[in-house]
């Protein structure tokens, strides 16, 4: 079935630094990438989202890419802040379903 | 109300019981869906629908069941709750036009143990 890894499942750095996070896709019909943050206790909110059609989005400090043919794509938080820490998603769904297949998640943390 | 709510925020359960969770959005989006969320899991989707009167399953839909009378409300039932159901659950819902692809809003969450 439908199938996104996400890694690394964990990610510490230090505040100023930069961060990114990976994730690979199963299904080559996918054409619609959302990630999600969700700090602690909270509800998962969209961040970003990229389609298919576009190799790169960015968005003041939050930038994804997409490599249709290796199957993967991943987003790039620079100049991080503390308010950076949470637990961010990657997702991926494809036309016609409107159904989201979520990656693992990855913690970030934002060393001060 | 404003945006998507659900309901009860927690709860605890005796295993056997059954249990409605509730979930209304005032958005008038057209799809809603259901997603469980287990540490080192992830997200998983659970039961979704397009639209009123649709339903259809989603990665982990055994043990659940949905129904979609109109719009804005999608419950979520247990019907004999196991411990295995212990979870964070999220409602999300989003407004479907045509092919494009339209931001899930998530509700708040019910944390719910299974005991």
């Amino acid at each position: 079935g439908e199938n996104v890894e996400q890694h690394p499942s964990t990610l510490s750095v230090q505040e100023g630094d930069s961060a990114v996070i990976k994730c690979t896709y199963s299904d080559s019909a996918s054409n619609y990438f959302p990630w999600y943050k969700q700090e602690l206790g909270k509800r998962p909110q969209l961040i970003i989202d990229i389609r298919s059609n576009v190799g790169e989005k960015k968005d003041q400090r939050i930038a994804v890419t997409l490599n249709k043919t290796a199957k993967h794509f991943s987003l790039h938080i620079t100049e991080t802040q503390p308010e950076d820490s949470a637990v961010y998603f990657c997702a991926a769904s494809k036309e016609g379903t409107y159904k989201y297949i979520f990656g693992t998640g990855t913690r970030l943390k934002v060393l001060a | 109300i404003a945006g998507i709510t659900q309901a009860p925020t927690s709860q605890i359960l005796a295993a056997g019981r059954r249990m409605t969770l509730r979930c209304t959005q005032d958005m008038r989006h057209n799809a809603m869906y259901w997603y469980r969320q287990d540490l080192g899991l992830g997200l998983r989707l659970i039961h979704y629908s397009n639209t009123a009167g649709t339903t259809g399953k989603g990665e982990v839909p055994d043990g659940y069941s949905v129904s979609r009378a109109n719009t804005d409300d999608f419950p979520l039932t247990l019907a004999s709750a196991v411990p295995s159901q212990t979870s964070v659950y999220f409602c999300a819902s989003s407004r479907l036009a045509g092919d494009s692809y339209n931001e899930q809003f998530f509700g708040p969450g019910t944390r719910l143990t299974v005991l």
